[in-house]
């Protein structure tokens, strides 16, 4: 079975551009949530989806936005990019939005720079 | 609030020898949930170990083991017979039940490097 996917696995981009990351869940994990790792850190929690709606979000600026589809895909958008933006982005996915126990399993990740 | 504390930046290791990766973690929430996870030098985070808050025997899979140890609020990542393999950041995670909390908050992380 495939993991969990995302595009691009690279991406430049310059200040002030937008930029929309993609990833698809693990088949049959409904929940995605949104990682951003700067260089030399633990990742910081973004968002979490769980059947199309937002169940949770992090410390982040209204820059930054997300979605889920029918399908249990995700999208991450962030707007008005900023050289501290640059970092890498992972998804995870799990089969609920569940408690504690429930383990989130990752992606490959999509490092993202900005110039 | 979650607080994830990993004290050791770098761990150096012999191969086939084993090492032990501290974790301490702050929480008030009586139900939560520990992880580790390995992150090689391509980015992705792998899960090795899930610990309960509620487990009474400490959790163990293949050459990974988790010390737990409730009243001292530590949750120490044991690996046995290190592989070259084995060389990556490792981190620390936890998730609790608090409202909103179902993120999974991280530690700085550890890295290990195995030696031949």
């Amino acid at each position: 079975d495939a993991g969990v996917t995302q595009s691009p696995t690279h991406l430049i981009k310059t200040r002030g551009q937008h930029v929309t990351l993609r990833c698809s869940p693990i088949s049959g994990h409904k929940s995605v949530s949104w990682y951003q790792q700067v260089l030399g850190q633990g990742p910081q929690f973004i968002f979490q989806y769980y059947e199309k709606e937002e169940r949770g979000r992090g410390n982040f600026p209204d820059r930054f936005s997300a979605r889920q589809f029918p399908n249990y895909s995700s999208e991450l958008n962030v707007n008005a990019l900023l050289l501290g933006d640059s970092a890498l982005y992972l998804c995870a996915s799990s089969l609920e939005a569940g408690g504690p126990q429930e383990t989130q399993y990752f992606g490959p990740g999509t490092r993202l720079l900005v110039l | 609030a979650q607080k994830i504390t990993q004290t050791q930046p770098g761990m150096f290791v012999q191969e086939k020898e084993a090492v032990t990766l501290d974790c301490t973690y702050d929480t008030s929430d009586p139900s939560y949930g520990l992880f580790w996870y390995k992150q090689p030098s391509s980015g992705e985070m792998i899960f090795l170990i899930y610990q309960g808050s509620y487990d009474q025997q400490n959790a163990t899979e293949g050459r990974y083991s988790l010390n737990f140890q409730k009243a001292r609020k530590s949750a120490n990542l044991v690996i046995s017979a290190s592989q070259l393999g084995d060389s990556a950041m490792y981190f620390c995670a936890m998730r609790s039940e608090d409202t909103g909390r179902r993120a999974l908050t991280f530690g700085s992380g550890t890295r290990l490097q195995v030696q031949p």
